[in-house]
């Protein structure tokens, strides 16, 4: 797999490779966080979210891992697929009925 | 079950003409909240409506205004259409009956151009 810095705005990474997507947020009093994902031409679609009160959330192939201490959060994809290509954004809420703040996003881009 | 679904999928519009969108909300659910996303951004939050009242609202001026229907379906209207609001207009919504985390469902939305 493959790490980036903050705020990269594309990653490529091999088919079958592990892909690390980070983010770091802005408000230290949110309290439920979104991955998202946006194909072209459609909607964001969800993935995976986790509360402040966990560092760490498992769902199929992928993984949220939130810092609270650096505001930092990230998603890591696994066996990356050519259907995983998209732009990922990570989002930040104070409860989840507030409005979503997102972040700027990252493009995955998957190597044949 | 359908998801959110919004109307129109595509629509072009000049300068100073007022447009309407349309959205109707995953089944169950009873928010809608709408978003701009302009080209290479994320979505920015435009307003929340609940029990057919404006909840919240982002850093957008009057021209923008909204409104929801006792079935919970939304509309979002801009008046004054200026170069700047050309972007893809998300509708997404969420239930407050829900007890547990439930993130808000998104629609594909309306790409709107301005000439």
């Amino acid at each position: 797999g493959e790490s980036v810095g903050l705020h990269l705005p594309t990653l490529s990474v091999q088919e079958g490779d592990n892909s690390i997507i980070n983010c770091a947020y802005s408000n230290s009093a949110s309290d439920y966080f979104i991955w998202y994902k946006q194909e072209s031409g459609k909607g964001p679609q969800f993935i995976i979210d986790i509360r402040s009160n966990m560092d760490k959330r498992q769902g199929q192939r992928v993984t949220v891992l939130l810092n609270k201490t650096v505001k930092h959060l990230s998603l890591q994809i696994a066996a990356t697929q050519p259907g995983d290509s998209a732009v990922y954004f990570c989002a930040e809420n104070l409860n989840r009925d507030d409005k979503i703040i997102f972040g700027k996003g990252t493009r995955l881009h998957i190597l044949p | 079950d359908a998801g959110v679904t919004q109307s129109p999928t595509h629509l072009i519009k000049t300068r100073g003409q007022q447009v309407t969108l349309r959205c109707s909300p995953k089944s169950g659910h009873d928010t809608v909240s709408w978003y701009q996303q302009a080209l290479g951004q994320g979505p920015q939050f435009i307003f929340q409506y609940y029990e057919e009242e404006e909840r919240q609202r982002g850093n957008f001026p009057d021209r923008f205004s909204g409104h929801q229907f006792p079935n919970y379906s939304s509309e979002l209207n801009v008046n004054a259409l200026l170069l700047g609001d050309s972007a893809l207009y998300l509708c997404a919504s969420s239930s407050t009956l829900e007890l547990v985390d439930q993130p808000q469902h998104f629609g594909d939305g309306t790409r709107l151009s301005i000439l």
